[in-house]
C-alpha cells in the first residue's frame, strides 16, 4: 500500500518558535510538495521539489523553508512561528512522466497551533 | 484570474444524485481531477479527466468536462452517507509541476 507519512498529526507551539513538519513516502517519487489548507480557501501550494536538493517556491512561501536531502523525505521548517501559520498542512508527492496522470498521494495532514 | 471555483457546500437525501460544479481557469490545463477528503484525513483521488475528454465514467462516478465554458462536474448517483465529505476539483497546468486546488464542497448526506 502505497504510503506519505506525516510524523506529527497535531502540534501545539509558541509564537516565535522553529517548527519542523516531517514527510516520508515510500513509493520512490520524484515530487513532493508542501500545501497549507484553510476553510474557504482550499490548498494553497507553499513549496515543491522535483528531486534531491531541488526546490522552487509556490505560492504562499514567505514565512517558510524547505530541506530534501534524501529522496524520500521533505520537511517543511518555520523558521519563526506567527499565529497566522496556524492551519493545517498537508504534504504530497508525485510520479510524474510521460503518460502519467499526475495523480498526487497526500499524507494525512498535520495540524498546527500557534499561540 | 487564479482562482479555481466551487460552491461551499451542497446537501443532499441519501439515494439522490449529488452534482458538484467547478469552474477552471486554464484552458490548457492537460488533467483535471476530483480529489476526496473525509474528516481528519489527506486527499485522496477519485476520478480524473483528460483535457480531450467529455465525459468519464467509473461506476457510480460521472465526471463532465466543457472546455468552452471551462466547466467541470462531479456526479454521484445514489449517494451515500459514507460520500459526506469535502470535494476538491484541481487542475494541472500544462507542463508544470503547478496544481490549481478549488476551494472544496462540503457535500452532506442526509439519513
Amino acid at each position: 500500500d502505497v504510503k506519505v507519512t506525516q510524523s506529527s498529526r497535531y502540534l501545539v507551539k509558541r509564537t516565535g518558535e522553529k517548527v519542523f513538519l516531517e514527510c516520508v513516502q515510500d513509493m520512490d517519487h520524484e515530487n513532493m510538495f508542501w500545501y497549507r489548507q484553510d476553510p474557504g480557501l482550499g490548498l494553497r501550494l507553499i513549496y515543491f521539489s522535483y528531486d534531491v536538493k531541488m526546490k522552487e517556491k509556490g505560492d504562499i512561501p514567505e514565512g517558510y523553508s524547505v530541506s530534501r536531502e534524501k529522496k524520500e523525505r521533505f520537511s517543511l521548517i518555520l523558521e519563526s512561528a506567527s499565529t497566522n501559520q496556524t492551519s493545517m498542512y498537508l504534504c504530497a508527492s508525485s510520479l510524474r512522466g510521460l503518460g502519467e496522470s499526475g495523480e498526487l498521494f497526500f499524507g494525512e495532514g498535520s495540524r498546527l497551533t500557534v499561540l | 484570474g487564479e482562482d479555481v471555483e466551487q460552491s461551499l457546500f451542497l446537501s443532499v437525501r441519501e439515494g439522490d444524485s449529488s452534482v458538484i460544479n467547478c469552474t477552471y481557469t486554464d484552458s490548457s490545463s492537460t488533467y483535471l481531477y476530483w480529489y476526496k477528503q473525509e474528516p481528519g484525513a489527506g486527499l485522496q483521488l477519485l476520478t480524473y479527466i483528460f483535457s480531450n475528454m467529455d465525459m468519464k465514467q467509473d461506476q457510480r462516478l460521472t465526471v463532465l468536462l466543457n472546455k468552452k465554458d471551462k466547466h467541470l462536474s462531479l456526479r454521484i448517483a445514489d449517494t451515500q452517507t459514507g460520500d459526506s465529505a469535502i470535494y476538491f476539483c484541481a487542475e494541472n497546468r500544462s507542463g508544470t509541476y503547478k496544481y490549481i486546488f478549488g476551494t472544496g464542497t462540503r457535500l452532506k448526506v442526509l439519513a
